[in-house]
């Protein structure tokens, strides 16, 4: 079974600054995908940034951008330039290839972003 | 129309009733979702539709009961549950039965046992 280990339940950044959420999981699988997913308040959770476990390449989206470390099993997420809409629960996510509809959840990560 | 929309928003209901929450999704997709948010707990999956057929039912307990009369619709039947019953319940939809891993969410429905 796959477990996703998010350790940070709260952070703060100031407006425009950089921050980093962490995320790591477990899991003995080869191929998979890793997702950050974004939930504001009272409003729908979004897929943020996805990652395929088979490119080195990091995925970034706009200010979006992860930190993909595969030997370590970690996956952590950068906000560059932080804004006031930023401010959400952020959970990491993992998937098994061919593991359609399985997706695997972390605690999630409530930011608040500082004006 | 939003893409996944659940009603109610907000339920409070004693442990002996009955009641019902409403799923529909706007985006054409073929799975639909049910997941139970309770705090500073992971997401749980609860059950899933691929084309109307339950595909996944994660040892929920029967006090749950999921119906999926079509593509665009999701009910989840509520029926003497218990107060550590109360939590967000999400609802999400996706294309390609879910391979690509994105899911389309509600805002959810906040339920809550007394």
């Amino acid at each position: 079974a796959q477990t996703v280990t998010q350790s940070q339940p709260e952070m703060s950044v100031q407006e425009a600054e950089t921050v980093t959420l962490s995320c790591t999981y477990d899991t003995s699988e080869n191929n998979y995908y890793l997702f950050w997913y974004k939930q504001p308040p009272s409003r729908q959770m979004i897929l943020v940034i996805r990652q395929e476990a088979y490119k080195q390449q990091n995925a970034t989206e706009n200010r979006f951008s992860v930190n993909f470390q595969k030997a370590a099993k970690s996956f952590s997420l950068k906000i560059s330039d932080s804004q006031l809409g930023d401010t959400a629960m952020y959970f990491c996510a993992f998937m098994r290839v061919g593991s359609a509809r399985q997706l695997t959840f972390g605690s999630g990560t409530q930011l608040t972003v500082l004006p | 129309e939003t893409g996944v929309t659940q009603t109610p928003r907000h339920l409070v209901m004693g442990m002996t009733n009955k009641k019902s929450l409403k799923c529909e999704q706007h985006l054409g997709h073929n799975a639909m979702y049910w997941y139970k948010q309770s705090a500073k707990k992971p997401l749980e999956l609860m059950f899933v539709y691929n084309f109307k057929e339950q595909t996944e039912n994660n040892s929920v307990p029967s006090r749950f009961s999921p119906e999926c009369p079509n593509s665009s619709h999701l009910f989840l039947h509520l029926h003497t549950l218990q107060p550590e019953d109360s939590a967000l319940y999400l609802c999400a939809s996706s294309q390609d039965g879910g391979a690509s891993g994105e899911l389309f969410f509600g805002e959810g429905s906040r339920l809550t046992v007394l």
